[in-house]
């Protein structure tokens, strides 16, 4: 069936350093990708998204690309920032249902 | 953006008693809403789907006489925990779809339920 897989966290980088969160997934015919993000004791916020192969998504400075060869959606920041310090969650859509990951924590320390 | 609000936001109740948690779309209309459950450190659970006008969808396991589920409106929906005892305290989050833009779910700010 359709589904998501994430990285195991938890993950912490210094501020400033790169990060990357891998995804992938598996679902039949063509889903729509996002990245959500979960603040301590809030709900899910979108972050990003892509709705077909070769896409970018790409918002405060987190990028991921629909990678329909690799079926994957790595979420990917250039310079982190202690601010970004929350869960990452990746999901699918198949027009139906989501599917979510497990979720990556993320500890960015000064 | 697309918002969608949740109330209350904190609950306390005492084992025995039922717990109704509201969510709203803002500013856009839902005929879609979802509700999820999320345990500590874990991911979301999908516990039911909920399409205005007509009966909620539930998921395997989730019993639908202890969580009624309400879809009363283009963007209001209502969960409510019934006879609510301590392995029911959790966070449950709302999501919706917008009618409009079916391939995104927008979610609300979580309800966190604490039943003594």
């Amino acid at each position: 069936g359709d589904s998501v897989t994430q990285m195991e966290g938890p993950v912490t980088l210094s501020e400033e350093a790169f990060l990357t969160i891998n995804c992938t997934y598996t679902a039949t015919g063509y889903p729509s990708l996002f990245w959500y993000v979960q603040y301590p004791g809030e709900g899910l916020q979108l972050l990003l998204k892509a709705t077909k192969a070769d896409d970018k998504g790409s918002n405060k400075g987190f990028e991921a690309t629909y990678r329909k060869e690799t079926t994957s959606f790595h979420l990917e920041k250039g310079s982190v920032q202690v601010s970004d310090s929350a869960v990452y969650f990746c999901a699918l859509n198949t027009g139906n249902q989501f599917y979510f990951g497990t979720g990556t924590s993320l500890t960015v320390i000064p | 953006g697309a918002v969608v609000s949740q109330h209350p936001s904190r609950v306390i109740c005492k084992s025995g008693t039922s717990v109704k948690i509201e969510c709203r779309s803002l500013d856009f209309q839902a005929t879609t809403m979802f509700w999820y459950r999320q345990f500590p450190k874990k991911s979301l659970m999908l516990m039911a789907t909920s399409n205005e006008g007509s009966k909620a969808t539930y998921e395997q396991g989730v019993e639908k006489d202890k969580f009624l589920i309400n879809h009363a409106s283009l963007t209001l929906s209502t969960l409510t925990v019934t006879s609510a005892h301590p392995e029911d305290s959790s966070f449950y989050i709302c999501s919706a779809r917008d009618w409009g833009n079916q391939e995104t779910q927008y979610f609300g700010p979580g309800t966190r339920l604490l039943v003594l």
